[in-house]
């Protein structure tokens, strides 16, 4: 059981724009940046998001990230086939002292 | 270009030890922490320890404290994981991951290619 709480699945269209949520606690994304990870297929995780909505470069404008009180989000507007991915949350535990993530979400370009 | 060559996964016997490797290169290295991450087959990622850019403050997952140690060689550039004690449940490809700055609460800014460490008699 992950501590910050994503949806499992998400899916979307060709053009559409997605939004995958990520719910935690005053201990973690209450009092903490919350990033982004994206997982393609047969790889390595990679940096998407930070800061809640700052985009490392080489990242398009088309994902943004949000925040507001214990839940973030990413949001991911003109969807693309190479966009199909896991994705997954992560914060900075004030009370674990450690970082906890997301369990991820498998997003599919229908 | 930031490189990070994780190696010394295995196959291993319930009970035993293994020594993770993480080679750096592409930046500078004793600029910032370094973290360990885990993830099991077909399941999420799970935050194993990090160590600031000195060694002076080291973090572990509770479910590893005790067992695992981690520790870094500014001058070989490189990052460490002890494994002691053994589970089958520590089976998971475990990434090196470079942090954002100094202290290890920053996000992890980059991961290494993984290595597979399975836990099995």
């Amino acid at each position: 059981q992950s501590v910050l709480t994503q949806p499992p699945s998400a899916s979307g269209t060709p053009g559409q724009r997605v939004t995958i949520s990520c719910s935690g606690s005053s201990s973690n994304i209450g009092s903490s940046y919350v990033c982004w990870y994206q997982e393609l297929p047969g790889t390595a995780p990679k940096l998407l998001m930070y800061r809640n909505n700052q985009r490392p470069s080489g990242v398009p404008d088309r994902f943004s990230g949000s925040k507001s009180g214990t839940s973030a989000s990413l949001a991911i507007s003109g969807l693309r086939s190479e966009d199909e991915a896991h994705y997954y949350c992560a914060a900075w535990d004030d009370s674990l002292s450690g970082w906890v993530f997301g369990g991820g979400t498998k997003l599919t370009v229908l | 270009e930031v490189q990070l060559v994780d190696s010394g996964g295995g196959l291993v016997q319930p009970g035993r030890s293994l020594r993770l490797s993480c080679a750096a290169s592409g930046f500078t290295f004793d600029d910032y922490a370094m973290h360990w991450v885990r993830q099991a087959p077909g399941k999420g990622l799970e935050w194993v320890s990090g160590i600031t850019w000195n060694s002076d403050s080291i973090g572990y997952a509770d479910s590893v404290k005790g067992r695992f140690t981690i520790s870094r060689d500014n001058d070989k550039n490189s990052l460490y994981l002890q494994m002691n004690s053994l589970r089958p449940e520590d089976t998971a490809f475990y990434y090196c991951a470079k942090g954002s700055t100094v202290t290890f609460r920053d996000y992890f800014h980059s991961w290494g290619q993984g290595t597979l460490v399975t836990v099995s008699s």
